[in-house]
Parts: C-alpha cells; structure tokens; sequence
C-alpha cells in the first residue's frame, strides 16, 4: 500500500545527542517536505526537496540538516540534540505537478531533556 | 510574508448542529486554498482544495468550503455535523513563488458531543 512513514513516533532524548529521523514514502513522490509543529501552533516548512540531490530551506530556520539520497527517503538530522527542538516534526510527500497536494506521514514527537 | 489566521482554536457542537469554521489569509497574489483533517491518531490528510474554478468546492464526507476573494477567506462548512467529526482542522495556502511549501493556520480543535 502506497503510504509515507515516518520513524521514530516518539523519542525523548537528552541534550547534545545526535539524532536522525526518518522519513519514507512509497509513492514514487518527487517532492517531499518537513514541518516542524510546536503544540498548539501552525505547522511550518524547515526544509523540501524537489527531487535527488535537492534540499532547500523553508521558511522557518531550523539548526537541522536534510539528505535527498535516494527518492523515497528523506531523513532529517539533527548534530547536537537542544531543549529548543522538542517539537513534533512532520514529513510530506507530492507528485510534481499535483497542484501542490501533500501526503503527510503521522509525525515524529521530540522530546529533548 | 503570507500568513494564515483560523479564528476558533477549540469549538463544542452538538451532533447534527451546522459548522463554519473561519479561515482568512494574507497575500494578495494567486493562490491555492486547502483544508486539511487530523482525526485522533491518525495522519493529516486533505478535506478539500481550491485551484481555480468554481469558488464553493466540495469534499470528502460532506464538508464544503467558500473561496471568497474579496474578503481573503477559504470559510470550511457542514451543514450536520456527526460525532466522527471530531478533529483537528487546518487551513492552508500556497502561493505563487517562494518556498514550495504551505503555509498553515494554527489549526482549529473540532468537538462534537453526542
């Protein structure tokens, strides 16, 4: 079944650790996003792709990185793990050209202590 | 920079009562209007869209939405509301240039009580 997934769900983890997290999709998408969403507030683009070898930023700074290896993965990085990251950390995928609809995984819930 | 308001972050209704949740943005441009559901433990997925056309645009399980570009509103609406509806509903926008992302609302938390 197509789908986009994301791993971790939850991790909580200490200060200054380095963590990945991961983001799949099976859908063949191109494009494909991740939103950072503090509890309560709007979601905001930090980083997309438009394909292989592309990683941009988005609108809102985020100390983390992005790869684009491979096109059904896009994992995010961060170096050194901050209480200023807990947030929850969402991914999504499109087709170019579809109008800009996004398939968006179930989230990443970061807990940094 | 565009931005999205929702008006109500949390509304109660009773089964069967009409919804209307508010949704105003702020660019002058073109732009591409969506809404987007979170029902309890499971992903956002897309209600309805608006590209072009036809300003009142229909979606999945009964809900509609206005475009009205005078007043920059994208106003989501059900006529009878069922207790299945309760979710968390965000508004979005893309516009033309910028980064290729959207930009949401802070999202408005749906209760409805049976």
């Amino acid at each position: 079944e197509a789908d986009i997934y994301q791993t971790p769900r939850y991790l909580v983890i200490g200060t200054g650790k380095k963590i990945t997290l991961e983001c799949s999709q099976t859908m063949g998408h191109d494009k494909m996003y991740w939103y950072q969403q503090d509890p309560g507030m709007e979601l905001h683009l930090i980083h997309y792709s438009y394909g292989v070898n592309s990683t941009e930023k988005g609108d809102l700074s985020s100390e983390s990185t992005v790869s684009r290896i491979r096109t059904e993965h896009f994992p995010l990085t961060l170096e050194s793990a901050r209480p200023s990251h807990t947030s929850q950390y969402l991914c999504a995928s499109r087709e170019t050209g579809a109008m800009y609809e996004q398939y968006f995984g179930p989230g990443t819930r970061l807990t940094v202590t | 920079a565009q931005s999205v308001s929702q008006h109500n972050h949390h509304v109660i209704l009773s089964e069967a009562a009409s919804l209307e949740l508010g949704c105003n943005y702020s660019y002058g441009g073109t732009v591409n209007l969506f809404w987007y559901v979170q029902y309890p433990g499971q992903h956002l997925q897309l209600l309805l869209k608006y590209f072009s056309g036809d300003p009142l645009v229909k979606g999945i399980k009964g809900f509609e939405a206005e475009f009205i570009k005078s007043k920059f509103s994208f106003n989501l609406r059900k006529p009878s509301v069922q207790w299945s509806d309760t979710a968390e509903y965000f508004c979005a926008v893309k516009v033309g240039g910028g980064a290729d992302g959207l930009t949401f609302g802070k999202g408005t938390h749906l209760i409805i009580q049976p």
